[in-house]
């Protein structure tokens, strides 16, 4: 199994920007996370799908965060506007069911805002 | 809110000492205490991952320690090497359906030859 696939890797953007992070989950895992690392606050999660359905949304931090999941196999996160203090690796997982204990994480992307 | 505080930020061991790492959840509504490990430019892995009905759960080198009345769990390393060198997380799973995770800030733990 090839894990959980992000793209970009890496992202750099000026300030203003719309920017559009990917993430494809493990086939048959049911759950999808979103998660931003910073050296500051840690791992925060973001937003949580169970089949496909946002199920927790509280830790988006703003109106210009915002994440869908069309299919089982696809997933967007969206910044518009993006500004420097989102800077941060953004990362993807996803679990067999939204009550397991283990999350398999992608690679991340890591995005810098000027 | 609900949190984990873990401690310490930093650690430096020798090759073939113990790490210990250290976490204390602050309510009682989590079923799962899971560690995750992340080595630099990689997302986080399962580690060992213990249950509150359990005190102590080992996996090779790796031990979980557990004491649910004091609401504190750690993490031992034995004979640590090198490539235990990365970032180990402590975990917390909600009780619910939804089964978040909270995680703790952290450790980075960096293991000398």
């Amino acid at each position: 199994d090839a894990g959980v696939i992000q793209s970009p890797r890496h992202e750099v953007t000026e300030m203003g920007q719309e920017v559009t992070l990917r993430c494809k989950p493990i086939s048959g895992h049911n759950s999808l996370f979103w998660y931003r690392q910073t050296m500051m606050r840690g791992l925060e999660l973001l937003i949580y799908f169970n089949n496909n359905v946002p199920i927790d949304d509280s830790g988006m931090p703003e109106d210009r965060f915002s994440a869908k999941m069309p299919n089982a196999s696809f997933s967007t996160l969206k910044i518009q506007p993006s500004e420097p203090r989102d800077s941060a690796v953004y990362f993807c997982a996803s679990s067999w069911t939204v009550s397991y204990h283990e999350q398999y994480f992608g690679p991340g992307t890591r995005l810098t805002v000027t | 809110q609900q949190q984990v505080k873990q401690s310490p930020q930093s650690l430096i061991v020798q090759k073939g000492g113990i790490s210990i790492i250290n976490c204390a959840y602050e309510n009682t509504a989590f079923d799962y205490f899971p560690w995750y490990q992340q080595f630099p430019g990689k997302g986080p892995a399962l580690l060992i991952a213990i249950r509150p009905d359990v005190s102590e759960k080992k996996e090779g080198r790796f031990t979980i320690s557990f004491n649910k009345s004091a609401k504190q769990f750690s993490l031992h390393i034995m004979d640590s090497q090198p490539g235990d060198s990365a970032t180990y997380f402590c975990a917390a799973k909600q009780t619910s359906n939804t089964g978040k995770l909270i995680f703790g800030q952290g450790t980075t733990l960096q293991v000398k030859p």
